[in-house]
């Protein structure tokens, strides 16, 4: 069973940093590109960052580069997100999910996700 | 950047056929996917590229994709189908993925 567990959400201050993962498990971690995804209160899905399986390739949206950092571990089977210089509007819930590849090959959907960790950014 | 626009809002009558829509240039070049969400629980793909129902989902969930408009369809709809739905593409030209705003559907 595919399974994908964020943690490291929490209270953090304006300009400050903050470290997210995503535990993976029950599938071939290197095989598929993953991605993050954030939800702030109330609001709809943002698309925040995406990483190829092999981690060779990297992905932001405009509204989070240069302050954010996508990387994955291999061994340990997680995926990151390094957060810094937060802002009171990077508040939300942040979702891990897995880029699925279709029986034709392409892999653009997000066919697995986490059940979100909280970041809230305030003083 | 590419812009996705879906209506915030449908409601359709139980046993109906709900609609929602998902416009974009061209996005009938793209391939779309499509979530649903409900409160207080990660989305759910529902529809991939365009017309692909993953295992689980039910065949009254079916979709198109043409022109300037994607379309989620949700034939005789049901009280549990009350949820956000969200259509998504990914944008080659930047290499971003991109969702549109959201759709509320109300079961009346």
């Amino acid at each position: 069973e595919v399974q994908l567990v964020e943690s490291g959400g929490g209270l953090v201050q304006p300009g400050g940093s903050l470290r997210l993962s995503c535990a993976a498990s029950g599938f071939s971690f290197s095989a598929y590109a993953m991605t993050w995804v954030r939800q702030a209160p109330g609001k709809g899905l943002e698309w925040v960052s995406g990483i190829t399986g092999g981690g060779e390739a990297t992905y932001y949206a405009d509204s989070v580069k240069g302050r954010f950092t996508i990387s994955r571990d291999k061994s340990k089977k997680t995926l990151f997100l390094q957060m810094n210089s937060l802002r009171a509007d990077d508040t939300a819930i942040f979702y891990c999910a897995r880029v699925g590849i279709s029986r034709t090959g392409s892999s653009s959907h997000f066919d697995y996700w986490g059940q979100g960790t909280l970041v809230t950014v305030s003083s | 950047s590419y812009v996705l626009t879906q209506p915030p809002s449908v409601s359709v009558a139980p046993g109906k056929t709900a609609r929602i829509t998902c416009g974009g240039n061209n996005i009938g070049s793209k391939s779309v996917h499509w979530y649903q969400q409900k409160p207080g629980q990660a989305p759910v793909l529902v529809i991939s590229y365009d017309s692909d129902r993953p295992s689980g989902i039910p065949e009254r969930f079916s979709g198109s994709n043409s022109g300037n408009t994607a379309t989620l369809t949700i034939s005789r709809v049901e009280a549990g189908d009350e949820a956000d739905y969200y259509c998504q593409v990914w944008e080659t030209r930047t290499d971003q993925w991109v969702f549109g705003g959201g759709t509320k559907l109300t079961v009346l």
